[in-house]
């Protein structure tokens, strides 16, 4: 059964500095591998997605490394900003269209 | 991005009562749609696949008879939480992919329910 872990649970950071946000999974046989941002009370906006050819993806401040052997996904926001506060979810897709999450990893973001 | 909209976007009933809850994709054909549901602070739990045309899959654990799933065209699929308790209060949301493309899930906003 594919667990997915997400570190740290929470996460401060002054404004200005990079934001770093790690997600693991112990199944490496995955379609590929999605982040999400959700806002308090609201649904999920997605960021990423990595297919599990790929190495990475990128996105404007956003830039996501995908190690699928080791089962690691890694999430870079740089020069992050108060906007940027939300919880980030990873997920990842194994047969059948299903989608495992992590836990995610909730930012604050202090200006 | 594509758009999935999800309706009503909260919604407070009495025990005992049904509550239905819409998922439309707006601007995209789905043949799959996906529901989970989420506690406060926790991920999302996927409760069901729900398939255009046919039953819906069940996960483990998740009644079938409690929360029907109804996917009646290629852009809409609803789920109905029969005879409520305070319990089943949570958040739902729903989400579908793109039938004409691969990869990406786009969510719905989300539907909160509080059974009274």
């Amino acid at each position: 059964k594919q667990e997915v872990t997400q570190i740290p649970a929470a996460l401060s950071v002054p404004e200005g500095e990079n934001l770093v946000l790690n997600c693991s999974f112990t199944d490496s046989a995955i379609y590929n591998l999605q982040w999400f941002r959700q806002d308090p009370g609201k649904g999920l906006t997605s960021l990423l997605l990595i297919q599990s050819s790929q190495r990475e993806q990128t996105s404007g401040r956003l830039n996501a490394s995908l190690d699928k052997s080791s089962g690691r996904s890694t999430l870079y926001i740089a020069a992050s900003q108060p906007g940027d506060s939300a919880t980030y979810l990873c997920a990842v897709e194994a047969a059948g269209n299903k989608l495992t999450f992590g836990g995610g990893t909730r930012v604050l973001v202090k200006p | 991005g594509a758009v999935v909209s999800q309706h009503p976007s909260w919604v407070i009933c009495k025990s005992g009562t049904s509550v239905k809850i819409e998922c439309r994709s707006l601007d995209f054909q789905a043949t799959t749609m996906f529901w989970y549901r989420q506690f406060p602070k926790q991920s999302l739990m996927l409760m069901a696949t729900s398939n255009e045309g046919s039953k819906a899959t069940y996960e483990q654990g998740v009644e079938k008879d409690k929360f029907l799933i109804n996917h009646a065209s290629l852009t809409l699929s609803t789920l109905t939480v029969t005879s409520a308790h305070p319990e089943d209060s949570s958040f739902y949301i729903c989400s579908a992919r793109d039938a004409m493309a691969t990869g990406e899930l786009f969510f719905g906003e989300g539907s909160r329910l509080t059974v009274l």
